[in-house]
């Protein structure tokens, strides 16, 4: 069974860079069948995409965190990553990782997810 | 703020329907019939419950149904049992600039 897991540190500077990474296990992140994905909730709030990369490096982005976002896989480790530059409060958020379903639009499997507060 | 409109709330009582829409736009919901929806129990990861628009995942209970018109989807959850109370999320793809959107959920309580 596919599945994906988030670690990283909970707690962030402001104006420091979020570093957070993903276990694919179960499976090969190097497969045809997935983008891999970054999304965030906010507390109380919908959830909010970040971007997204297959195992060849193909990466798409959100349009309004694209200036400080990377996606990066490493195939070797069965992981990808994420680095999210310049936080300020309003990154804080639960970050989670999930596979993205590369024909039809979904996201499955989740990770259980990684609370990142900003705060110093 | 999200780009999928869905009310804050909604309820029914044990063995009712209730129906949660999802609003968006011609650029969106309204372009790709790519819609899910996801179901959040408090401290856990989405699960998927609807994907293009209609189709349940394996495991998911026949109670839940989604349908499409125009920029708006909808989620129907027939027959009404207490471990459906959640927060329920829905989903759009939305092309090759904005790419995936979600909306704001909506919770729904069973009285």
């Amino acid at each position: 069974q596919l599945r994906v897991q988030e670690s990283g540190p909970g707690l962030v500077k402001p104006s420091e860079t979020l570093s957070l990474t993903c276990t694919v296990s179960g499976g090969s992140v190097s497969t045809n069948d997935y983008y891999w994905a970054w999304i965030r909730q906010p507390p109380g709030k919908g959830p909010e995409w970040i971007a997204s990369i297959f195992y060849t490096g193909s990466t798409y982005y959100n349009p309004s965190l694209k200036s400080r976002v990377t996606i990066s896989v490493d195939t070797s480790k069965n992981q990808f990553s994420l680095m999210l530059t310049s936080v300020t409060a309003a990154d804080t958020a639960v970050y989670f990782c999930a596979g993205r379903s590369y024909f039809e639009c979904w996201f499955d499997p989740w990770g259980q997810g990684v609370l990142v507060t900003v705060s110093s | 703020q999200s780009a999928l409109t869905q009310p804050a709330s909604v309820s029914g009582s044990p063995g009712q329907s209730i129906t949660i829409s999802c609003t968006g736009t011609s650029s969106d919901i309204g372009s790709y019939n790519v819609v899910a929806w996801y179901q959040q129990h408090p401290g856990k990861a989405p699960k998927l419950m609807i994907y293009e628009v209609n189709k349940r995942p394996s495991g998911v209970s026949s109670r839940f149904s989604g349908s499409k018109s125009g920029n708006t989807a909808s989620l129907t959850i027939s027959g009404l049992q207490a471990e459906d109370e959640a927060d329920y999320y829905c989903y759009s793809y939305a092309g090759t600039t904005t790419f995936e959107v979600f909306g704001g959920g909506t919770k729904l309580t069973v009285l």
